[in-house]
């Protein structure tokens, strides 16, 4: 079965810093999704970025960008230029790329605190 | 979210009470899921339906029985409520399951507290 392993509970950063968070996964597939979530004190899930397996390129969104290692299982975000608006708890995601389900599979999340 | 909407937003339950959690979708989305999530344990999976008509057992299915009603809607049962149950339930919905990069849209949740 696949995992998802965020290893900070709480980050912090300051405003117009750059922050990176971690994700780490174990998986026997070969091909498959990540995703990072994130969840403001309003509850709401917000998708930020999706990486595929099978693209060798980060993704990037704005502001955000991921460090994908497929090798090390490996899916970081950085956040540069942080605003107040990013303080959040922020979710790793994976899914398979199994038809069968298109369930998501998450890790227990880091909160981020932004300081003015 | 004006997407997917759950109803109540809120609710306090005592223990032993039945409760049903609605969730709506007009995505026009087949797949629609229920999670919940628990301080420092993330999002878990309760209940899953691929299609209208199929609904699955996911991570965490035990005190918990599912409806999908019909393309639009997915309902979310607890027959006899436990202090355990206590959470914040999110149900999300998706596309066809083929395409699995296409994300999940999420309700904004409901807060459940069982006594």
């Amino acid at each position: 079965a696949q995992t998802v392993t965020q290893s900070q509970p709480e980050m912090s950063v300051q405003e117009a810093e750059t922050v990176t968070l971690s994700c780490t996964y174990d998986t026997s597939e070969s091909d498959y999704y990540l995703f990072w979530y994130k969840q403001p004190p309003s509850r709401q899930m917000i998708l930020v970025i999706r990486q595929e397996a099978y693209k060798q390129q980060n993704a990037t969104e704005n502001r955000f960008s991921v460090n994908f290692q497929k090798a090390a299982k490996s899916f970081s975000l950085k956040i540069s230029d942080s605003q107040l608006g990013d303080a959040a708890m922020y979710f790793c995601a994976y899914r398979s790329v199994d038809g069968a389900t298109n369930k998501l599979i998450f890790g227990t999340g880091t909160l981020l605190a932004v300081q003015p | 979210n004006a997407g997917v909407t759950q109803t109540p937003k809120f609710q306090v339950l005592k223990t032993g009470q039945s409760m049903t959690l609605q969730c709506a979708q007009d995505m026009n989305h087949n797949s629609m899921y229920w999670y919940r999530q628990d301080p420092g344990m993330g999002l878990r999976l309760i209940y899953y339906s691929a299609s209208e008509g199929t609904t699955d057992k996911g991570e965490v299915p035990n005190g918990y029985n599912v409806s999908r009603l019909n393309k639009r809607e997915f309902s979310l049962r607890l027959e006899s409520a436990a202090p355990s149950q206590t959470s914040v339930y999110f149900c999300a919905t998706d596309r066809v399951v083929s395409f699995g990069n296409q994300p999940q849209h999420f309700g904004d949740g409901t807060r459940l507290s069982i006594l």
